[in-house]
């Protein structure tokens, strides 16, 4: 049982496409993450949402709280957003444990 | 800009053998995180430690798994009898409140148990 899931698996697009990159989850929740890894293995923190919508440079997270569900929007994209983007959820009435989604690979094609 | 370290980057140990993963969190952060990765699989919480103790951990951190902030500069994660499982990349995480959540990665260290 996965309580947070990602769509797409697998996303390739040519630069300069917007993109958005699902996730939806079972689980009450305080927060949700969006995290970056690089083809290295190395993690990013890229945004964290309780409510509403944050924006870092060409970078959108979106969250529904009632619809349990939260985007990530990439606009002009460029080889260099090429990496696995990863959902992750802090249930709530815990101090910090966390779900994790299994990822978006996200190929980006000059 | 400040950055979490991890040492080894890579680890090669035999089945049964006790390892012990460093990390050197950023300096004025108060929260500190082991999470897990196996290959080709999901990233996965292991264990949260504020204020000299355990604040959190998953089912994945049994009694063969300890954390130790042994002299305020280093976090570190043990493994007492490593199992063929335990293969994977483990991160090290710390932030400056809880709220923040991951706050900063380390770049992990493939431990690989032959």
């Amino acid at each position: 049982k996965n309580e947070v899931e990602q769509s797409p698996q697998n996303l390739t697009a040519q630069e300069g496409e917007f993109i958005t990159i699902n996730c939806s989850y079972s689980v009450g929740i305080s927060a949700l993450h969006w995290l970056q890894q690089h083809p290295g293995g190395g993690i990013v923190s890229l945004f964290m949402l309780s409510s509403g919508k944050k924006k870092h440079g060409r970078l959108i997270a979106t969250i529904n709280i009632q619809e349990k569900h939260s985007s990530l929007h990439i606009t002009a994209s460029h080889p260099r957003d090429s990496a696995v983007y990863i959902c992750a959820v802090r249930l709530i009435n815990t101090g910090n444990q966390f779900y994790f989604g299994t990822g978006t690979s996200l190929t980006v094609i000059p | 800009e400040p950055e979490v370290t991890q040492t080894p980057s890579h680890q090669v140990t035999q089945m049964g053998q006790e390892v012990i993963l460093r990390c050197v969190p950023i300096s004025n952060h108060l929260y500190f995180y082991w999470y897990r990765q196996i290959l080709g699989q999901k990233v996965e919480f292991l264990v949260s430690f504020y204020n000299n103790e355990i604040s959190e951990k998953s089912e994945i951190f049994d009694d063969q798994f300890s954390v130790e902030r042994p002299d305020g500069s280093n976090f570190t994660l043990k493994i007492r009898s490593t199992k063929l499982e335990d293969s994977a990349m483990y991160f090290c995480a710390s932030s400056d409140g809880g709220r923040t959540g991951f706050g900063f990665f380390g770049q992990g260290t493939r431990l690989t148990v032959v």
